[in-house]
């Protein structure tokens, strides 16, 4: 099945340890994105990738780091220099970056 | 400052009535819109859009309007039917930035 996954679905960190979280897609999809969602607000971009080596800082990059090695993945890393990084990750890709976007299940990080 | 700005948090109907979300912009680079809809703890999935050189597209049940001068766009859905019941996120977005801007999000409740 054709999709975008993200792994895992929950994750519990200790403050001040750092993290990654996967995002895969085998849509064959040029672009690439990572947003935060907290509770009652929308989508809030974190960084995103328009081609493989490349990406950009969204609105709220500060205290997150990403790669775009492989058109297929686009793992985001949250620091300990995310103030408060407890919040649902959500990564997304498109055919090209002015297409509507397809989102992973998500991940919930909750750092303790 | 909110680019994408959807004014009303929560919207209830009942089946079968017309449900109508709407949503506000401020950039007038934007020339692509889109509405997606989503449960809780899963990721947003892509409803219907609509390019900034037209003022209605329709798909079935969802018809998207669009009034540039006003810099508005509204969602309707008729019927609504109960399984609608989700929250719907208005997104914009430039040609040229490649990535999209997205607000806070509307939660529609319809009560069969």
């Amino acid at each position: 099945d054709g999709g975008i996954t993200q792994s895992p679905k929950y994750l519990f960190r200790k403050e001040g340890q750092n993290v990654t979280l996967s995002c895969e897609q085998n849509l064959n999809h040029d672009a690439m994105y990572w947003y935060r969602q907290d509770p009652g607000q929308g989508l809030r971009l974190i960084y995103y990738s328009q081609i493989v080596n490349d990406f950009q800082k969204g609105d709220i990059a500060e205290g997150y780091s990403v790669s775009r090695e492989k058109k297929e993945s686009f793992p985001l890393t949250v620091t300990s220099a995310q103030k408060n990084p407890t919040a649902f990750y959500l990564c997304a890709s498109s055919p090209t970056s002015n297409n509507e976007q397809f989102f992973g299940p998500g991940t919930r990080l909750t750092v303790l | 400052d909110q680019q994408v700005k959807q004014n009303s948090p929560s919207l209830s109907v009942q089946e079968g009535r017309i449900s109508i979300l709407n949503c506000d912009y401020t950039n007038s680079m934007f020339d692509y819109f889109l509405w997606y809809k989503k449960y809780p703890a899963e990721g947003p999935t892509f409803l219907i859009s609509i390019s900034s050189i037209k003022d209605k597209n329709e798909d079935g049940r969802f018809t998207v309007f669009l009034n540039k001068s006003a810099k508005h766009l509204s969602l309707h859905i008729v019927p609504s039917q109960p399984g609608d019941s989700a929250v719907y996120f208005c997104a914009a977005s430039n040609t040229n930035a490649g990535k999209s801007t997205f607000g806070d999000g509307t939660t529609l409740t319809v009560k069969p």
